[in-house]
């Protein structure tokens, strides 16, 4: 079974500063997905970026980028001058393609992080 | 905009009763999920529909039971609510398209059994 693993439950950046979210996985599949969910005081999960483990290339958006190593496992979130709302809950994600029915789909979610933002 | 609604934000009921949480989804996805998240675990799966009638147990899913009947929802039933069941739910819907597997989630039902 997969199972994904953030072993930091909190961490701290000082506004304006980078800050880096850790996040390993196991799986023996070759082709899946990645994602950085955020989980704002509001509750709702909001979808911060995705990874398909083909793409070689680390995906960004905007202040955020990952450090996708596949050989390692691991799936780091980084987050470039940091801002207060950046300040949440973090998830990382994992899922393998669907099957033709759809089945054996799932997504996987570590246990989060919490992060704060200093003014 | 694709819009994941849950009946209830809060939800109140006691020992022994029968509960239904629903969700809805607006954008004909075929994939829909019922997480519970606590703190300190993170969201833990219950159970995981990929098409009408069609579902799988996830990681937790002793003491709940689930429902889909069209496609656009998919109800999470407790047959006997039990303290150990408080916690806040979430529901989440994904298209089956390859390269577009993210979830999008409804914002939540916290649920105190009492």
């Amino acid at each position: 079974a997969q199972t994904v693993t953030q072993s930091q439950p909190e961490m701290s950046v000082q506004e304006a500063e980078t800050v880096t979210l850790s996040c390993t996985y196991d799986t023996s599949e070759s082709d899946y997905y990645l994602f950085w969910y955020k989980q704002p005081p509001s509750r709702q999960m909001i979808l911060v970026i995705r990874q398909e483990a083909y793409k070689q290339q680390n995906a960004t958006e905007n202040r955020f980028s990952v450090n996708f190593q596949k050989a390692a496992k691991s799936f780091s979130l980084k987050i470039s001058d940091s801002q207060l709302g950046d300040a949440a809950m973090y998830f990382c994600a994992y899922r393998t393609p669907a099957s033709k029915t759809g089945a054996n789909s799932k997504l996987t979610f570590g246990k989060g992080i919490t992060l704060s933002v200093r003014p | 905009d694709v819009k994941v609604t849950q009946s209830s934000r809060y939800l109140v009921k006691r020992t022994g009763e029968k509960v239904f949480l629903e969700c809805v989804q607006d954008m004909d996805h075929e994939n829909m999920f019922w997480y519970r998240q606590d703190p300190g675990l993170g969201l833990r799966l219950i159970y995981f529909s990929y098409d009408v009638k069609m579902k799988e147990k996830g990681d937790i899913p002793e003491g709940y039971s689930v429902s889909r009947e069209k496609k656009e929802r998919f109800s999470l039933i407790l047959e006997s609510a039990s303290t150990n069941q408080t916690s806040m739910y979430l529901c989440a819907s994904s298209p089956r398209v390859r390269g577009r597997t993210e979830a999008f989630f409804g914002q939540g039902t916290r649920l105190t059994v009492v």
